[in-house]
Order: structure tokens, then sequence, then C-alpha cells
């Protein structure tokens, strides 16, 4: 099992949708997780920690389940500018390991 | 805020040559790291860094070093430049151990030919 793992896409998604992208990661040591936005030939940036009791940042919205360890990202009301790869980060608790998913392509359709 | 800055954006260099990659960070952070990413193949550790005068090998050290003489700055080399890391690079800094917001440069985009 590869240690993050996430589902390539790309996603095509009418403009004003809901989707979602999970991320499953096989250290059960694990201690933070991120979400990072990539746009294309740009650096990644982050969107949003990820908080166990999970967390939202107006049309995004957050979660973990420690226990099937996976972590989740919802976006309501997707717009234009939603498009974008998104990254899932997750740092390992006994190294410090600061590993990348190969992340998920979202293509918002107008 | 945080200002990570690779200072060479686009390089077209020849097989064999030598080339250095340049990493700034004006947070005072420990951590620097750099990464290639390659479509399908995502975010690749090549090196890392937690002090001055320290580097730690990453997954795909092979054809690289590295240089840390001071802390806001992290330097990649490949010593002598295949075709096969053609890439692009990226430069990342976080503030310690446990910061756990990783900052990036803007990337490099090096072709060899």
């Amino acid at each position: 099992r590869k240690e993050v793992e996430q589902d390539p896409g790309p996603f095509n998604v009418p403009e004003g949708a809901t989707v979602a992208f999970n991320c499953t990661y096989s250290n059960s040591a694990s201690q933070s997780f991120f979400w990072y936005r990539q746009d294309c030939r740009k650096e990644p940036k982050l969107l949003m920690s990820v908080y166990s009791s999970g967390n939202e940042d107006g049309r995004f919205t957050a979660q973990l389940n420690r226990a099937s360890q996976y972590i989740s990202l919802l976006i309501r009301d997707s717009k234009l500018s939603d498009s974008a790869t998104y990254l899932c980060v997750v740092r390992q608790n006994r190294d410090d390991k600061i590993i990348f998913g190969k992340g998920t392509r979202l293509h918002i359709l107008p | 805020d945080v200002k990570v800055t690779q200072s060479s954006r686009y390089l077209v260099k020849r097989t064999g040559e030598k080339v250095f990659l340049e990493c700034v960070q004006d947070m005072d952070h420990e951590n620097m790291f750099w990464y290639r990413q390659d479509p399908g193949l995502g975010l690749r550790l090549i090196y890392f860094s937690y002090d001055v005068k320290m580097k730690e090998k990453g997954d795909i050290p092979e054809g690289y070093s590295v240089s840390r003489e001071k802390k806001e700055r992290f330097s990649l080399i490949l010593e002598s430049a295949s075709t096969n890391q053609t890439s692009m690079y990226l430069c990342a800094s976080t503030l310690d151990r446990s910061g756990n917001t990783i900052y990036f440069g803007e990337g490099s985009w090096l072709t060899v030919v």
C-alpha cells in the first residue's frame, strides 16, 4: 500500500456542483494532515489543515477519519476558479517526514 | 508573508553541465527541502536539511547534492546534468520539525538537452 494515495482524476464537474475527494494514508502514526492546492505550472499552496474534529472554511470542508485512515475534502457550490490539482499531505509522527499524494485534478465546467 | 525565492525560474542546460539551483527563505525557518515534480509521479523528495551544514537524503538523492552554508539558503547541485533530470524543482521550508505549514518557492523549470 502506498504511503498516501489519491484518485488522480480528472474530476470534471459542472459549476455549482459539490465535489468530494478522498485520500488514504498507510501509517497510523501520522499526526498532521493538510490539503494543498496547485494551479497549473505554479507551486503548491496551503488550502487548509485537517483537524480531528473536522473543519470548514467557507465552501471547503475537511474531515479526518483516523480509524479508516483517510481524509476528505468537500467543495460546495464549485466555482470555475476551483479548477486545480489538490494535493493531500501527511506528516508522520515518528520522523516528521512529510509525504505528498500525487494529487487529484479537478476541472470545473461552465 | 513568508517568502521562498528560487532565483532561477527557467533554465536550459546541456548534458554534463554542472547546475546550481538556489533557494532563499526570509523567515528564519530551520527546515528546508528540495523536491522535483514530474507528471504522474507527484512530488518526490531529493534532499532536506534541518539545520545549517546539515543535510539528509530524501527518496531520490542520486545525481544530486546540496549545500546549506547559511540558514536562509539551501542550494541544489546537479554535478553532471542528464536528460532524465529535466523536471520542475521546488524548494520548500517549514519553521521547525513541528511547523505545519510548508512554504514553497515558485519552482525552477530545468530542461537538460
